[in-house]
């Protein structure tokens, strides 16, 4: 049972880099989500999923891309990287939408320097 | 704006002591609420939720939680907590009309036994 699989699990950046955080479901469900878990803080959405080719804009989705192209990936691509973007990003699908359990990865910590 | 508010940040039990976590939530018309856990090294996972009907959930490990509609809360309760229970537990709640969770900033629960 693999579920919601997020990789890198740690990563460090220096300024301005860039990077793409991977996630992929084997659940076939429609809905995918990319959060944001700042210390202290509640998950804040970045960005969300519908289905393949359709996404659309959370909370907090400066700096931020993602594409859907198939089912089952939903990767977010960090451009220009800046500290504030430190943070511990989680990806999540659900088969309808959030009215349904959603299903989280594991994370995956992001330090940029 | 809609938001979701758990007052306890870090609470300490000791084993087989009650415990109740506070979740309130802003107006938003119809609601659904959940109770998501988060153990250390681990992913998010559903513990209830609740939709309709009967304002008292069950879900997972002997948790519980009630919908008080004039208070705009779902707070979490448990009778005797577990060493086992140790973990982050995050409230959320879909408004009507969106998409995804409004998560509140959680509540670092640490069980001693």
């Amino acid at each position: 049972n693999a579920g919601v699989t997020q990789t890198p699990k740690f990563r460090i950046l220096k300024i301005g880099q860039s990077m793409t955080l991977q996630c992929t479901q084997d659940m076939n469900h429609n809905y995918m989500y990319w959060y944001r878990q700042d210390p202290g803080m509640g998950l804040k959405l970045i960005y969300y999923s519908v289905g393949a080719g359709i996404t659309d804009k959370g909370e907090v989705p400066n700096g931020y891309n993602v594409s859907r192209s198939t089912t089952e990936d939903f990767p977010l691509r960090l451009e220009l990287a800046a500290p504030s973007q430190t943070s511990v990003y989680f990806c999540a699908s659900s088969e309808v939408d959030s009215g349904n359990t959603i299903y989280f990865g594991e994370g995956s910590w992001l330090t940029v320097v | 704006a809609q938001s979701v508010s758990q007052h306890n940040h870090h609470v300490i039990l000791s084993e087989a002591a009650s415990l109740e976590l506070g979740c309130n939530y802003s107006y938003g018309g119809t609601v659904n609420l959940f109770w998501y856990v988060q153990y250390p090294g681990q992913h998010l996972q559903l513990l209830l939720k609740y939709f309709s009907g009967d304002p008292l959930v069950k879900g997972i490990k002997g948790f519980e939680a009630e919908f008080i509609k004039s208070k705009f809360s779902f707070n979490l309760r448990k009778p005797s907590v577990q060493w086992s229970d140790t973990a982050e537990y995050f409230c959320a709640v879909r408004y009507t009309g969106r998409r995804a969770l409004t998560f509140g900033s959680g509540t670092r629960l640490q069980v001693q036994p």
